[in-house]
Parts: structure tokens; sequence; C-alpha cells
């Protein structure tokens, strides 16, 4: 596609559901990044990917939270047992390059998926 | 660990008017600072990015100015439109990694 795709793009879970999120990064692109973003502030990184090797996971706010990229290209990110913490909106990135970016400043973001916790 | 604020937190202005938003970080050993734009429901775009080796970058009526000594970037518009109405984040980029480190925006209004 011509953007960075992710589905759902609102998603209402009760607490304790299970939820996971769809992120298309922009075709042949290296590095993938899940950022979470609370109401009036900015993004917190969560995890990072270069192609399917998931290279940081240390914003993940707990083992709640899963993310994998199998084969390079779409990943998932899933949240078990949702809190009413957990509501945020998830912005997911992708970069052609594999430092993610970091020298060019190409980074490309989706809508987002805006999770509300009943 | 590195914080990063932008003041204000929200801005009104008549069209027409120029303006500057402020970024402050707390670290200034940063890689890079990247400004960029947050449309309600929509995803971030980037607008310019400043390499620590560079004091300003400019594209179109966007100029963003880098001092790391003193922790501080900021970002003017020149010729303000309607159009330009949005959220603008500033984000850092820390010297041996490629997370971003946020501010938590400045929400802009520029009335027609």
């Amino acid at each position: 596609g011509a953007g960075v795709s992710q589905s759902p793009r609102y998603k209402v879970a009760k607490r304790g559901q299970d939820v996971a999120l769809r992120c298309d990064p922009i075709s042949g692109h290296v590095s993938l990044f899940w950022y979470q973003q609370a109401l009036g502030q900015g993004p917190e990184f969560l995890t990072y990917f270069q192609n399917e090797a998931q290279l940081d996971k240390s914003g993940l706010p707990s083992d709640r939270f899963f993310a994998e990229r199998p084969e390079g290209s779409v990943s998932t990110l899933k949240i078990q047992r949702t809190q009413q913490e957990d509501s945020a909106v998830y912005l997911c990135a992708s970069s052609l390059e594999s430092d993610g970016g970091s020298n060019t400043g190409e980074l490309f973001f989706g809508e987002g998926s805006r999770l509300t916790v009943l | 660990k590195q914080e990063v604020t932008q003041i204000p937190a929200a801005l009104s202005v008549p069209e027409g008017e120029n303006l500057v938003l402020n970024c402050s970080f707390t670290d200034s050993a940063i890689y890079n600072l990247q400004w960029f734009r947050q449309d309600p429901g929509k995803g971030l775009t980037s607008l310019l990015l400043i390499q620590s080796s560079q004091r300003e970058q400019t594209s179109g009526r966007l100029n963003a100015s880098l001092d790391k000594s003193s922790g501080r970037s900021t970002l003017y518009i020149a010729a303000s439109q309607p159009g330009d109405s949005a959220t603008y984040l500033c984000a850092v980029r820390g010297d041996s990694n490629y997370q971003l480190i946020w501010g938590a925006g400045t929400k802009l209004i520029i009335k027609p």
C-alpha cells in the first residue's frame, strides 16, 4: 500500500478481554516500531523490529503485551486481559532503513488504533 | 533519563502571524531532534529533522533551530494559515539508540 495501515482504527474492549492490533508497514520497510500514545501526551516507545527480529521490547509495560512480526512485514500487537490503563492510541511506524530512520528522519506513521477499555 | 518538554501546551493565534513553538530537553547528548505534526485522528508526519551537529533546518515556511548546550529547540512558523492548525510534537533521539523520546506537544489553532 501507499502508507502504513493499521487496523482496527477503533476498538472497544471489556476489561479482561484480549485484543490484537495489526500493522501493515510500507512494503520493503525494514524497521517497524510500536508506540503507545495516551490522551494529551506524546507517544511512548513500546517495541522495535528489524525485519522479523524483535530487537527491543523494553517499552512493553507488562507481560500482558506481546508483539510479533513473523515474516518481517505485517506486525501484530497483542494485549491480553486488557485493563483500563491500556486505553490509548497505538501507533505503528516503519522505516526503509535498518537504523529506523535515525539519520534521515524517514519514519512513516500509521493513523493509529484507538483502544478503549471499559 | 531524557525528558522532553513543550511549552505552551496550546496556542491560538490569528491567521498571518508568525509564531514560535518551544521544545526543551534535559540531556544534551542527543543524536538528532525531529519535529512532527499530528492532525486529529491521523498519524504523525515528520516536518524537520536537525542533526546534533546542525543549528537549524528550513522547509518552506518552517524553520527549526537547535541549541544543544542549552537543551532547546524552536519551531518557527511564518505567515501562519488555518491549515497549520494541528498538534506539533518534538522528539529527540539519544546518542546510541533509535528510540525517540517525545514531548507532549503544542496544540496550535490558527483562526481565520
